[in-house]
């Protein structure tokens, strides 16, 4: 049971406008949502994140938003460049005992064109 | 700078022949953890860390192991590997309750 989703498995955007990816979760215990960028051949490197008590985060370029409700995040790339290009991972926790123990999505390979 | 390494980035090893891969950080992190990430599927995780307490995956199979001798080093043991053990073996790091940092992979192939 896939208890993250990425729907989507790619994206094309062009460069300048906004990249949408988007991200559904089912386990209501997950309180810490975060969003990894790679590129090939490199490990995940972590973007941006945010907690269950609050539904935007801001970070230069790069917006995440959380729906806890309808249990969906999204993160909002403005304006988008080429080099963002890249499979981008939605990952959620639940910080119980010591450690932030995190459940992927399976990747949404983002592709900006000139 | 501060980074989380991965030894060897390849590695190719013959089915049933044991194989170790390693981990080490230069962040002083006191978690670490071990993923599995199959082709197009969702980075897995196998066990974690946290100083020297080791935490299994209810669903991680007997046949990984792991050792952390000390803060800076983790070691991934597979005791006999399969043909559906290829994969990418993801290191990460964090401090309790913080983002974590990965490594670049080690892409092991079974033959």
């Amino acid at each position: 049971d896939q208890q993250v989703k990425q729907n989507s498995p790619s994206l094309s955007v062009q460069e300048g406008r906004i990249s949408i990816l988007n991200c559904d979760y089912t386990n209501s215990m997950f309180d810490y949502f975060l969003w990894y960028k790679k590129y090939p051949a490199e490990g995940p490197t972590f973007l941006i994140s945010i907690s269950s008590i609050k539904d935007k985060n801001e970070d230069g370029r790069f917006t995440v938003f959380l729906n806890k409700s309808a249990k969906h995040l999204s993160l909002h790339i403005v304006p988008s460049q080429p080099g963002d290009s890249a499979v981008y991972f939605c990952a959620a926790s639940a910080r119980t005992g010591t450690a932030s123990k995190l459940t992927f999505g399976t990747g949404t390979r983002l592709q900006v064109t000139l | 700078d501060a980074m989380v390494i991965q030894n060897p980035r390849y590695q190719v090893t013959q089915f049933g022949k044991p194989v170790t891969l390693s981990c080490s950080q230069t962040l002083n992190h006191n978690v670490m953890y071990w993923y599995q990430q199959k082709s197009s599927q969702a980075p897995k995780l196998l066990f974690h860390y946290y100083d020297k307490d080791f935490n299994n995956e209810a669903d991680t199979p007997d046949n990984f192991q792991s050792r952390r001798p000390n803060t800076s080093f983790c070691f991934l043991d597979i005791r006999s590997p399969g043909l559906g053990d290829a994969a990418m073996y993801l290191c990460a790091t964090s401090r309790a309750w913080a983002e974590q940092f990965f490594g670049p992979g080690t892409r092991l192939t079974v033959l």
